[in-house]
């Protein structure tokens, strides 16, 4: 069973901190991973994707990827409430299907 | 960016009737979409796979005669909920898959059965 785990949270971080989100992934076949935001009450959106070794930097998300330990964790500089929301990681699998895991609550408090 | 919407946004029936939900890309064309179930506090759970002209994959444990999926076009994908009944509420979500890897939600669909 592939499985993507996730800390549910809630994490809370100030407003203008550093809010990190971590993720790991069983499938050591898995080659791209996925990072969504999803508010309450709506459908996912996509922050970014990674498929290679090291940090995706786009804009205040950075995406880290660690093959070798199966880690894939986001970095959000400058927390603003409006990050506040769940935040979802996933892995691709073979027919372009995404493992997601149960997501994080993220709380940035003003 | 890919766009890509759902109608209706949220339906309220009765037991027994059935429903359909549409997916459309706006801006690309999909060879495939798949369809998402979630439950209150819960994660995504996958569906089935809906791959344009053949039939759809679905997951262990999705009644592939209650949930029918249509993919007549490479942007339109239609979910069917056949005889519906109200352990079948839950917010209904399709994704459009575009290379080389990326999938991009719809709004999603409420769907409350009574």
């Amino acid at each position: 069973q592939k499985e993507v785990e996730q800390n549910s949270g809630p994490l809370s971080v100030p407003e203008g901190a550093i809010a990190s989100l971590n993720c790991t992934y069983s499938d050591r076949g898995s080659q791209s991973f996925f990072w969504y935001r999803q508010y309450s009450g709506k459908s996912p959106e996509l922050i970014m994707f990674i498929y290679s070794n090291g940090d995706k930097e786009d804009g205040r998300f950075t995406a880290q990827l660690n093959k070798a330990s199966q880690y894939v964790s986001l970095l959000i500089r400058d927390s603003q409430p409006s990050d506040s929301a769940t935040y979802l990681c996933a892995a691709m699998e073979y027919g372009n299907k995404l493992v997601f895991g149960a997501g994080t609550i993220l709380r940035v408090k003003s | 960016g890919a766009v890509v919407s759902q109608h209706p946004s949220w339906v309220i029936c009765k037991s027994g009737t059935s429903v359909k939900i549409e997916c459309r890309s706006l801006d690309f064309q999909a060879t495939t979409m798949f369809w998402y179930r979630q439950f209150p506090k819960q994660s995504l759970m996958l569906m089935a796979t809906s791959n344009e002209g053949s039939k759809a994959t679905y997951e262990q444990g999705v009644e592939k005669d209650k949930f029918l999926i249509n993919h007549a076009s490479l942007t339109l994908s239609t979910l069917t909920v056949t005889s519906a009944h109200p352990e079948d509420s839950s917010f209904y979500i399709c994704s459009a898959y575009t290379p080389p890897g990326t999938q991009y939600f719809g709004p999603g669909t409420r769907l409350t059965v009574l």
